[in-house]
């Protein structure tokens, strides 16, 4: 199994532009996660989906959305990006008592 | 989700073992603790977690205080790569819900 897979694991971006972050994971999971990580700091969630077609609104949406169209994969879309959105984007897939994150994909948006 | 308090930083020698508290006193019944941690520029990973006995397993043994207020995760035999950001979390088990991450305790273990 693969796990928890994201693309691209790089990228940098120009104000204005959109951008999605691919998410897969092999497990059957259910629920799906996205998070963010400034520096220094610790993660918030953005967004979540309890399953394919369900998704919500973590503690920081603005600038983002989701769709969860399959089981398999949860990306992440961000549209009109921003210098406040440079930062590490973790997704993660599994119950809260264990989940488990991909290797993040690290963005810079100037 | 409970409140918790972890020391900022803390450091090891590597081979002893490594304690790291964590305060938790607005606990209630049917909250649980997890632990994660984070080895640099990677993500998260899920340690172990427990809700009122002390739990052991590969990675770690969790002790809880009879009155659940605090715990403390000991990696019996720390070595460099157990050196990262260490996450206490309180929350009710398997909502489905995110976890609430806040900034940990960063562990460096020393040759």
């Amino acid at each position: 199994n693969a796990g928890v897979t994201q693309t691209p694991k790089f990228r940098i971006l120009k104000i204005g532009q959109s951008m999605t972050l691919q998410c897969a994971q092999d497990m059957n999971h259910n629920y799906m996660y996205w998070y963010r990580q400034d520096p220094g700091m610790g993660l918030k969630l953005i967004y979540y989906s309890v399953g394919a077609g369900i998704t919500d609104k973590g503690e920081v949406p603005n600038g983002y959305n989701v769709s969860r169209s399959t089981t398999e994969d949860f990306p992440l879309r961000l549209e009109l990006a921003a210098p406040s959105q440079t930062s590490v984007y973790f997704c993660a897939s599994g119950p809260a008592n264990e989940q488990f994150f991909g290797p993040g994909t690290r963005l810079t948006v100037l | 989700d409970a409140k918790t308090t972890q020391p900022p930083s803390m450091d090891c020698a590597e081979g002893r073992a490594a304690n790291l508290p964590c305060n938790h006193s607005t606990i209630s019944g049917n909250e649980y603790v997890y632990w994660y941690r984070q080895i640099h520029s990677q993500g998260p990973q899920y340690i172990i977690h427990g809700l009122k006995n002390n739990e052991t397993n590969e990675m770690a043994s969790l002790i809880i205080t009879e009155d659940r207020k605090s715990s403390t995760l000991i990696l019996p035999h720390a070595t460099l790569r157990d050196t990262a950001v260490y996450y206490c979390i309180v929350r009710v088990g398997d909502s489905g819900y995110a976890l609430n991450f806040g900034k940990g305790t960063s562990l460096l273990v020393t040759p």
